[in-house]
């Protein structure tokens, strides 16, 4: 059974910091690996997706990468504004389904 | 291009009650994804919908049933709420199945539940 852990479940930063998040999944047989970003009671927003074959994705301030044999990927946001204040959702997709942690819950302090 | 739309957006129930949750898929996605989200957790696959048909399910009873329809809308149905029935219900749309690709999962706002 597929388990994904995200390290740290919370964290607190000024703003302007560069800063990472931590997502270890058991299974390495993974179609892909998504970041999804969460803002308090609402849906989710879909910010990177990364191939099992692929290495790193980027998208502005965000990069994403992918170490399918270690089971681990990173999420690296640069120079942090208080609009980045979120909880922030790692999915692994199987066949049919994506298997979530349980977040990282980020605030950026002005 | 419309994104996925869920209704309602806020229900009360009580113990022993059944509800209907409500999924209009994006526009051009024939694949719906329902999860349950408690409080603080990541979201649990509850099960899929591909061209109206079941396509996996996650660990969760029987009195959670869905369908899904011509048009790839897609109801959740749960019977005899529990209160660990409580959380978000999101409903996900995406153009093919999850596993496929890089069928990115388009989410809508969810549904909060609340059983008393």
């Amino acid at each position: 059974k597929q388990e994904v852990t995200q390290i740290p479940a919370a964290l607190s930063v000024p703003e302007g910091e560069n800063l990472v998040l931590n997502c270890s999944f058991t299974d390495s047989a993974i179609y892909n690996l998504q970041w999804f970003r969460q803002d308090p009671g609402k849906g989710l927003t879909s910010l990177l997706l990364i191939q099992s074959s692929q290495r790193e994705q980027t998208s502005g301030r965000l990069n994403a990468s992918l170490d399918k044999s270690s089971g681990r990927s990173t999420l690296y946001i640069a120079a942090s504004q208080p609009g980045d204040s979120a909880t922030y959702l790692c999915a692994v997709t199987g066949y049919s389904t994506l298997t979530f942690g349980k977040g990282t819950m980020l605030l950026v302090s002005p | 291009e419309t994104g996925v739309t869920q209704s309602p957006t806020h229900l009360i129930k009580t113990r022993g009650q059944q509800v209907t949750l409500r999924c209009s898929s994006q526009s051009g996605h024939n694949t719906v994804s329902w999860y349950q989200q408690a409080l603080g957790q990541g979201p649990q696959f509850i099960f899929q919908y591909y061209r109206e048909e079941e396509n996996g399910r996650g660990n969760f009873p029987p009195r959670f049933s869905g369908l899904q329809f011509p048009n790839y809308s897609s109801e959740l149905n749960v019977n005899a709420l529990e209160l660990d029935d409580s959380a978000l219900y999101l409903c996900a749309s995406s153009p093919g199945l999850a596993g496929g690709g890089a069928n990115v999962l388009t989410f809508g706002a969810g549904s909060r539940l609340t059983v008393l």
